[in-house]
């Protein structure tokens, strides 16, 4: 039973352009959302997060936007850079009755020159 | 300060061998989690322990796998008899106890276990 979804495995932008990656969910008890980056052979690393309570959240060129009537959320990145290519995750957490991240499989982003 | 630390960052076992993960965690950091990912897949939740304490489990196989977190050293998870399906990448991650909603977990670099 996936949880978290992310529908696309990967996704090649040009460089400048911006980059959305999606992210569905099935569990209506989760309450904080993360994304994160992973570079191969690395751990992941934290990006941005988005309460519930919120449906917007913004640092620097990274956005994530929650739809909780549609139980959906994205992150926005503008402009990108050939840095951000990486395998992006959506996690999300039952903050009241759970310490463990439910993540998606991940989605391969390309930044192109 | 240091990150989560796991070592070893590569390992190779044959069929029906142990394997022994281990995971220092963040200075100050008392929580641990073990998440593992298979190829192309996410990283799935496996145990969650604070110090002397596996908190919750509901990821761990019943057989072959367990995990401690002792009062001293780092944190092991441990499959004994290691079969294929057990190659993986084991993430561990850590955080403090900070009262917020939630406590930002950090990751670890990874154990690669490859079962010939």
């Amino acid at each position: 039973d996936q949880q978290v979804k992310q529908n696309s495995p990967s996704l090649s932008v040009q460089e400048g352009r911006i980059s959305i990656l999606n992210c569905d969910y099935t569990n209506s008890m989760f309450d904080y959302f993360l994304w994160y980056k992973k570079y191969p052979a690395e751990g992941p690393t934290f990006l941005i997060s988005i309460s519930s309570i919120k449906d917007k959240n913004e640092d620097g060129r990274f956005t994530v936007f929650l739809n909780k009537s549609a139980k959906h959320l994205s992150l926005h990145i503008v402009p990108s850079q050939p840095g951000d290519s990486a395998v992006y995750f959506c996690a999300a957490i039952n903050t009241g009755t759970a310490s463990k991240l439910t993540f998606g499989t991940g989605t391969r982003l390309q930044v192109t020159l | 300060n240091a990150g989560v630390m796991q070592n070893p960052r590569h390992l190779v076992r044959r069929r029906g061998q142990e394997a022994r993960l281990r995971c220092s965690p963040m200075k100050g950091h008392s929580h641990v989690y073990w998440y593992r990912q298979l190829p192309e897949e996410g990283l799935k939740f496996m145990v969650y322990l604070q110090k002397e304490n596996i908190i919750d489990e509901s990821g761990m196989p019943k057989e072959r796998f367990s995990a401690e977190f002792p009062k001293e050293g780092p944190s092991i998870l441990r499959i004994q008899q290691v079969v294929r399906g057990d190659s993986a990448a084991y993430f561990c991650a850590s955080s403090e106890t900070s009262g917020r909603l939630y406590n930002e977990q950090f990751f670890g670099p990874g154990t690669r276990l490859t079962v010939l």
